[in-house]
């Protein structure tokens, strides 16, 4: 069964500050996805990935798929309070998975 | 384009009472999901439809819980008799089809058993 774990759980960030999230899966997968969640709304896409060594960059936000170390990483250079979030991935296998969400929080 | 529609947003039941919510997917998806969201927790998928068939209800608790999706386009999933954990955001989301094709979320409906 597929499992996916991130980490970390929590982030405190400051601002201007460069930090990543880390997710990781348990089975061959070559398509992954960000969402993000703000509280009390739903699930906003922000990227897809679909094969070993995609990178695609929105803003502040840099996603990377690494499918072989099964491993995808969601960097965010100078952080900004807007950015503050849940953040999740999610992979795609007999069905979509996701991880526990990684909760940002961008303080001044 | 307009997006997946789910009502209602907020739902407060006592325990062993029954409810049931709605999601309309977005035009000429063919596949539609719901997901479970446990405070804290990342979704879970309860059960997956393509068209009107069941592609995936393998986590769904079906001694409580049931779900259709009549003429393949709205759906409803029902929980008979709700228990307090039960409690969560219960989200649709629809695909232009099962695979290798990105979901689009609702706004979900928040249950809270009492």
């Amino acid at each position: 069964e597929l499992k996916v774990e991130q980490n970390p759980l929590f982030l405190s960030m400051q601002e201007e500050k460069n930090y990543t999230i880390y997710c990781n899966y348990s089975t061959t997968s070559d398509r992954l996805y960000w969402y993000r969640q703000d509280p009390g709304k739903s699930l906003e896409s922000l990227f897809v990935l679909l094969s070993n060594g995609a990178v695609k960059q929105e803003g502040r936000l840099m996603a990377s798929l690494d499918t072989k170390a099964r491993l995808s990483t969601l960097h965010i250079t100078a952080a900004v309070h807007d950015l503050s979030a849940t953040y999740f991935c999610a992979v795609e296998g007999s069905r979509l998975t996701f991880g526990e969400g990684t909760q940002l929080t961008v303080n001044p | 384009e307009a997006g997946v529609a789910q009502s209602p947003r907020y739902k407060i039941i006592e325990k062993r009472q029954s409810v049931a919510f709605w999601c309309n997917p977005i035009s000429g998806h063919a596949t539609l999901y719901w997901y479970q969201q446990i405070l804290g927790q990342g979704p879970k998928l309860l059960i997956q439809f393509q068209n009107n068939g069941v592609v995936d209800d393998s986590q769904l608790p079906k001694d409580r819980f049931s779900a259709e999706r009549l003429k393949g386009v709205d759906s409803t999933l029902k929980i008979q008799p709700a228990k307090l954990e039960d409690s969560a955001v219960y989200l649709c989301a629809s695909s232009f089809r099962d695979k290798n094709t990105e979901a689009f979320f609702g706004q979900g409906t928040r249950l809270t058993v009492v």
